[in-house]
Parts: C-alpha cells; sequence; structure tokens
C-alpha cells in the first residue's frame, strides 16, 4: 500500500506570494492533519481534516488554511508569505475519524523556503 | 494543558549498548503515548504507541517503552543500539481539543549511536 504523499517536496517563494501544498493519504484513510516543523518551535499542529471537514485547527493566523476533498486529498494554503513561514510542512493521515488510538502516518514533508 | 517533556536534546550511545530516550507527560486524563522517528530530509515514522495494558510496549525495529504511570513517564528503550538507529526521536501525546483530538509533540531528542 503506497504510504503518504506530499507535493511538492521543495518550494521557494518570496515573502507577500502565496503558497498551496497537497497531501495524498493512505488509501483508505479518511482524516489529514497538518504540521508546521521548524528548528525554534519544533511540530506544531496546524489542522485536521475529516470527511472534507475541518475537524479541529491549531494556533496559527487566518493565512493559513486548508481544505480536504471528497477523496480525501486535502491541500493547505498559505497567503502573503513571510520569512517565519519557511519551514518543514507535514501532512498524516490516519484511518478513523481522529480519536485519540489513531495512529498517524507521516508524509515526506514540503520544504517551504520564503526569500 | 497536557504537555510532553523530552529533557535531553541529545543522547550519545556506542554501538551494542543499551540506548534510553526520556520522555514525560502531563495530562488531565487517560494519557495516549506515541513514539515517532524522523530521519534526514524525511517525515515522521511510527515506532509504538500506549494506549492501555501492559506497560511494556514493543515496536518497530526492536524498540521498546516502559509506561510508568507513577512517573508520567514513557521512556523509549532498545537493549542494543545500531549506527543505523541515530535519528531524532519524537515522544507525542493525543490531546482531547474543542473539535476532537490533536497530537503535542516533545522537542525532539537527537540520537547519536557511534561504531
Amino acid at each position: 500500500k503506497a504510504g503518504v504523499t506530499q507535493t511538492p517536496r521543495y518550494l521557494i517563494k518570496t515573502r507577500g506570494q502565496q503558497v498551496t501544498l497537497s497531501c495524498s493519504p493512505i488509501s483508505g484513510h479518511r482524516s489529514v492533519s497538518w504540521y508546521q516543523q521548524t528548528p525554534g518551535q519544533g511540530l506544531q499542529f496546524l489542522f485536521e481534516y475529516f470527511s472534507e471537514t475541518q475537524r479541529n485547527k491549531g494556533n496559527f493566523p487566518g493565512r493559513f488554511s486548508g481544505r480536504q476533498f471528497s477523496n480525501s486529498r486535502s491541500e493547505m494554503n498559505v497567503s502573503t508569505l513571510e520569512l517565519g513561514d519557511s519551514a518543514l510542512y507535514l501532512c498524516a493521515s490516519s484511518l478513523a475519524a481522529g480519536g485519540p488510538i489513531d495512529t498517524q502516518y507521516f508524509g515526506p514533508g514540503t520544504r517551504l523556503t520564503v526569500l | 494543558a497536557q504537555s510532553v517533556a523530552q529533557p535531553e536534546d541529545q543522547v550519545n550511545v556506542a554501538e551494542g549498548n543499551p540506548l534510553t530516550v526520556k520522555c514525560t507527560y502531563s495530562v488531565s486524563g487517560n494519557p495516549y503515548l506515541f513514539w515517532y522517528v524522523q530521519y534526514p530530509n524525511r517525515g515522521l515514522q511510527f515506532l509504538l504507541k500506549y494506549i492501555t495494558g501492559d506497560n511494556l510496549v514493543k515496536g518497530s525495529y526492536g524498540f521498546e517503552a516502559e509506561f510508568n504511570k507513577s512517573q508520567t513517564s514513557f521512556h523509549l528503550k532498545k537493549p542494543s543500539a545500531l549506527v543505523s538507529d541515530s535519528a531524532l526521536y519524537f515522544c507525542a501525546v493525543r490531546d482531547r481539543d474543542t473539535g476532537g483530538f490533536k497530537t503535542i509533540f516533545g522537542a525532539g531528542t537527537r540520537l547519536f549511536v557511534k561504531a
């Protein structure tokens, strides 16, 4: 079974631009979560989607948004990019509805660099 | 609020020796604890989880973790370290939030195994 895939793997943008990252979960998985990983802040939760609905959201500004499609694929969008948005963005999928015992399976991440 | 602490930024161990990566947690209800490993330029890989039951949890690649409720700890262990175990290790707890659950990660511990 194929793992979680994320595209693109690397991205370079300039301040003020916007970016869209894509995540395809493991087949059959319906829950998708997004995380931002930086050396200073570590791994921080962005949001979680299940059945096209955002179930949970972390403490990020409104410039960060996401959505999930009927095939469970998810996208996240960052508008008006700032230098501090440079990070590794990780997507994780899980089988069930985001319960406490779900195991999350992570994609390789998208490395975003903002210049 | 729920939290996870990994008190060591780095652990150094010689190949063949046992290794321990420490994790302590703070939760208000039942703890749902996870260990993940991250290799360079890769996403996180699931190692093991504790939901309930036996305090000693066995996981992938020969790793195990011991849940200790009185000490609120969930240390990761391996009887004999390999050079290939060198990576970044994250302890995590699943936390109930307003809309569902989210994963809170520790800051990570970098493990160096020397040949």
